[in-house]
């Protein structure tokens, strides 16, 4: 049982550059999310999903897209990066009946 | 909005007690969190209370009042392994899936 799986673990890329992130789960979990860290903030919601066919937006949505075509994957589209990106970024899922969630090991992303 | 408040920092000696208080303003409230992140990892899941009372779970225990808008995490018999940092987070909303709001963290430091 694999639990979350984020792919890449780093990246680098130039502004302006576009690219998806991509997360995974095996759980069969409902809902799925997407935060970023920054150095001595707390996690912040980009976006949010509670089930195929369903997105909606969290705290810092801007610039970036999201869809859920299956239950198992919840990919995080950066349109036109930008410095201010530049974060550690981390899926998460969770089912119905149990209230924790279950993170990805993170996507350490820098755009320079 | 959210506010949610955690020390940035405590350090403790091994085998002692630790106590890291986490309040919040927030409406909505459906639940209060705490994880556990070691640098450089992802979050990992410690416990979960929704409503007043004490929640113990071997080392770890967290408590809430809901009334006062305050929860504290008790990490007793600290082994250097604790070292971390440790994630309050409350869940809002009234569905039952609700959105994590997290603290900006509080890093504790265990010395031999």
């Amino acid at each position: 049982n694999a639990g979350v799986t984020q792919t890449p673990k780093f990246q680098v890329l130039k502004t302006g550059q576009s690219m998806t992130l991509q997360c995974a789960q095996d759980m069969n979990h409902e809902y799925m999310s997407w935060y970023r860290q920054d150095p001595g903030m707390g996690l912040r919601l980009i976006h949010y999903s509670v089930g195929a066919g369903i997105t909606d937006q969290g705290e810092v949505p801007n610039g970036y897209n999201v869809s859920r075509s299956t239950t198992e994957d919840f990919p995080l589209r950066l349109l036109s990066a930008a410095p201010s990106q530049t974060s550690v970024y981390f899926c998460a899922s969770r089912d119905g009946t149990r209230a924790e969630a279950f993170f990805g090991q993170g996507t350490r992303l820098t755009v320079v | 909005g959210q506010n949610i408040d955690q020390p940035t920092e405590m350090t403790a000696t091994e085998g002692a007690i630790v106590q890291i208080n986490c309040t919040y303003q927030t409406s909505g409230f459906n639940g209060l969190f705490w994880y556990q992140q070691h640098a450089g990892e992802a979050p990992t899941f410690l416990s979960y209370n929704v409503l007043d009372g004490l929640e113990e779970k071997g080392r770890f225990s967290s408590f809430l009042s809901r009334s006062k808008g305050y929860s504290y995490l008790l990490l007793k018999e600290l082994q250097m392994k604790d070292s971390a940092s440790y994630l309050c987070a409350v869940r809002v909303g009234t569905d039952s899936w609700g959105k994590l709001q997290f603290g900006a963290g509080t890093q504790v430091v265990v010395t031999p």
